[in-house]
């Protein structure tokens, strides 16, 4: 799978755009954008995912580069359950692959 | 809730002895996939069951093992039990198809102290 690189932390206020970028220059033409989200010591919740369009969900947006070396995760109104570890993993979508998690973006939403 | 559960939700126990992990993955999932997260190495894969079959195997030290009942629930055996075992494992489940853009999805987790 290919390697991510995000910022560790992040700050957003309470009601505005909260996006999170995501650096996967080393991506094959194959392998997915996978969002997840940690809050706390909960399990991982999915977000969205997707390949080389623009994806959009009722949690979030996710928007990908024209040359899918980069991505951003977009949630357009951020509120205060939304403080958690987002991570950002590229992996090939079948069933044989297992998810590596980096490091993640710690987001706080402060109010 | 992602309708995959796990018990127990914590478990205390002693060096050098074995625990028993249950997962149940979501109606309809074949694959069941088992993660452990500790404090210094973060989330990292252990194994993947696909309808009862091993499918994948990650950083799983041999005093643990899996297996996958044929009603498709899943047990992670923890033996010999140290004190650097003590981490939240995770149980996912996904469809387990050869869809692409599968999605796993993550139970609530166990959290496992060794005293």
């Amino acid at each position: 799978d290919a390697k991510t690189t995000q910022p560790p932390s992040m700050d957003c206020a309470e009601g505005r755009a909260a996006n999170l970028p995501c650096n996967h220059s080393t991506i094959s033409g194959n392998e997915y954008v996978y969002w997840y989200r940690q809050i706390h010591s909960q399990g991982p919740q999915y977000i969205i995912h997707g390949l080389k369009n623009n994806e959009t969900n009722e949690m979030a947006s996710l928007i990908i580069t024209e040359d899918r070396k980069s991505s951003t995760l977009i949630l357009p109104h951020a509120t205060l359950r939304d403080t958690a570890v987002y991570y950002c993993i590229v992996r090939v979508g079948n069933a044989g692959n297992m998810l590596t998690f980096g490091g993640g973006t710690r987001l706080m939403v402060k109010p | 809730d992602s309708g995959v559960t796990q018990t127990p939700k914590h478990l205390i126990t002693a060096t050098g002895q074995r625990v028993t992990l249950r997962c149940s993955p979501r109606s309809g999932d074949l694959s069941v996939y088992w993660y452990q997260q500790s404090l210094d190495q973060g989330l990292q894969f252990l194994i993947q069951y696909y309808n009862g079959e091993e499918r994948a195997k990650g950083n799983i030290l041999e005093r643990f093992s899996a297996q996958q009942f044929p009603d498709l629930h899943s047990e992670l055996n923890l033996s010999s039990l140290e004190l650097g075992d003590s981490a939240l494992y995770f149980c996912a489940s996904s469809v387990g198809g050869r869809d692409r853009g599968e999605t796993q999805y993550f139970g609530p987790g166990t959290r496992l102290l060794v005293l």
